[in-house]
């Protein structure tokens, strides 16, 4: 079955460490977006990669790093920068067409970050 | 710039009920539109879309028509269930914008 796959389920970390989530597509989609999402709020742009070796940052780019070494794979590192980085973290893809005209994006099963 | 703006929940109803969420938005282009729900502790799940004008997206008993005059596209659903209980997202993507655009999300919750 095609799909996006976030490991682990959940994640605990002590404070100052960082910690990397991954998120893998078999989907062949071009396109792979990283979400944060806050109990009870929407979601929040981080990290975005349109194509192989190159990623734009989000809204809210302040204390991950991510990179796109595969177009199947688009990992993130929640770095000791970021004040506050429990939360639940969703990862997705879509295909792009031409024009930059983003289609449906699909989404992972997401990966609850906990820092102790 | 592109925004949603979708109605505050809780929305509370009782099984059998008729359900709106009402979705708004703001857009420079001729956006695609779309609902998305996340059920507790799950990742989004695409629920239905429109891509142009007077189109109506459907699916599982939910339906919403992209209304371009009133730049509006309200979720329904003629009678929920309690299994319909979750978070509902509303979204747009814009020609030129290489991300959707999401609304704040509307949680409903239906009782038996």
């Amino acid at each position: 079955d095609g799909g996006i796959t976030q490991s682990p389920k959940y994640l605990f970390r002590k404070e100052g460490q960082n910690v990397t989530l991954s998120c893998e597509q078999n989907l062949n989609h071009d396109a792979m977006y990283w979400y944060r999402q806050d109990p009870g709020q929407g979601l929040r742009l981080i990290y975005y990669s349109q194509i192989v070796n190159d990623f734009q940052k989000g809204d809210i780019a302040e204390g991950y790093s991510v990179s796109r070494e595969k177009k199947e794979s688009f990992p993130l590192t929640v770095t000791s920068a970021q004040k506050n980085p429990t939360a639940f973290y969703l990862c997705a893809s879509s295909i792009m067409y031409s024009g930059s005209m983003v289609d449906t994006q699909y989404f992972g099963p997401g990966t609850r970050l906990t820092v102790l | 710039g592109d925004s949603v703006t979708q109605m505050e929940g809780p929305v509370t109803l009782s099984e059998e009920a008729f359900l709106t969420i009402n979705c708004t938005y703001t857009a420079t282009g001729y956006p695609s539109l779309f609902w998305y729900v996340q059920y507790p502790g799950e990742g989004l799940q695409l629920l239905l879309k429109a891509t142009k004008a007077d189109d109506k997206g459907s699916n599982k008993g939910f339906e919403a028509t992209y209304r371009k005059e009133t730049t509006s596209f309200h979720l329904e659903k003629g009678s929920v269930q309690v299994s319909d209980s979750a978070v509902y997202f509303c979204a747009l993507g814009d020609s030129g914008y290489s991300t959707l655009t999401f609304g704040k999300g509307t949680m409903l919750l239906v009782s038996p």
